[in-house]
């Protein structure tokens, strides 16, 4: 069974088109994730929710909003597609509040918007 | 400065070498540490955590210097297969950080016959 997944796995899209992205966990952890890599490879937080509640939000345009339905759930909609928000989303899912948790991450969502 | 460094190499090193690869951090209240390794069109994964007494796992070692906010990873006996980005990973303790990985830039690794 996959323990973190996400889908689609690619995405492309116009600009200005709205899209969504889901991502399920079945470890039973409590914290999820959306993790940006850019074309340089470089992994940046986006937002964390902890038992469904949003804890971290780090500067994203609100153009993105995620919703977490329940625990096991933390989907990302973005709206008005720019070009710069082409990359691969990760979601990610741990046990946010234990030291030295391991975060286990989805396959990832390639997005390319044309 | 960027929360945590690290070299972004590209290291190109023959099979059976020794190689080690390094990081800082920059906020002092960090509390975990880890070495995630990504391969090529993959999610990351965990390598190995780190801790203050440095820890060994099979060919690979690491360390931790808390006075340097200096984190290091040694790969011994470099096998083909460790080709792949390897990421130095910080967590900040308590408060609102709720296990938020913090990644450096990823150090790439090519191990060639």
């Amino acid at each position: 069974d996959t323990a973190v997944s996400q889908t689609p796995k690619y995405l492309v899209t116009q600009m200005g088109n709205d899209k969504s992205i889901k991502c399920e966990q079945n470890l039973g952890h409590d914290t999820m994730y959306w993790y940006k890599q850019d074309s340089k490879k470089f992994l940046k937080i986006m937002f964390s929710y902890n038992n469904k509640e949003l804890i971290i939000n780090e500067t994203v345009p609100n153009r993105f909003s995620p919703k977490s339905p329940d625990k096991a759930h933390l989907n990302l909609h973005i709206n008005s597609l720019e070009l710069g928000d082409s990359a691969v989303y990760f979601c990610a899912s741990s046990h946010g509040t234990v030291l030295n948790t391991e975060a286990f991450f989805g396959q990832g969502t390639r997005l390319t918007v044309v | 400065r960027k929360e945590v460094e690290q070299d972004p190499g590209p290291f190109n090193v023959p099979e059976g070498a020794t190689v080690a690869f390094n990081c800082t951090y920059s906020n002092s209240a960090s509390q975990s540490f880890f070495w995630y390794r990504q391969d090529c069109r993959k999610e990351p994964k965990l390598l190995m955590s780190v801790y203050s007494s440095g820890n060994e796992d099979g060919r690979f070692t690491a360390q931790l210097n808390r006075a340097s906010q200096y984190i290091s990873l040694l790969i011994r006996d470099s096998k083909l297969s460790d080709s792949a980005t390897y990421l130095c990973v910080v967590i900040l303790a308590g408060g609102t950080s709720y296990g938020k990985l913090t990644f450096g830039q990823g150090t790439i690794l090519t191990v060639h016959p």
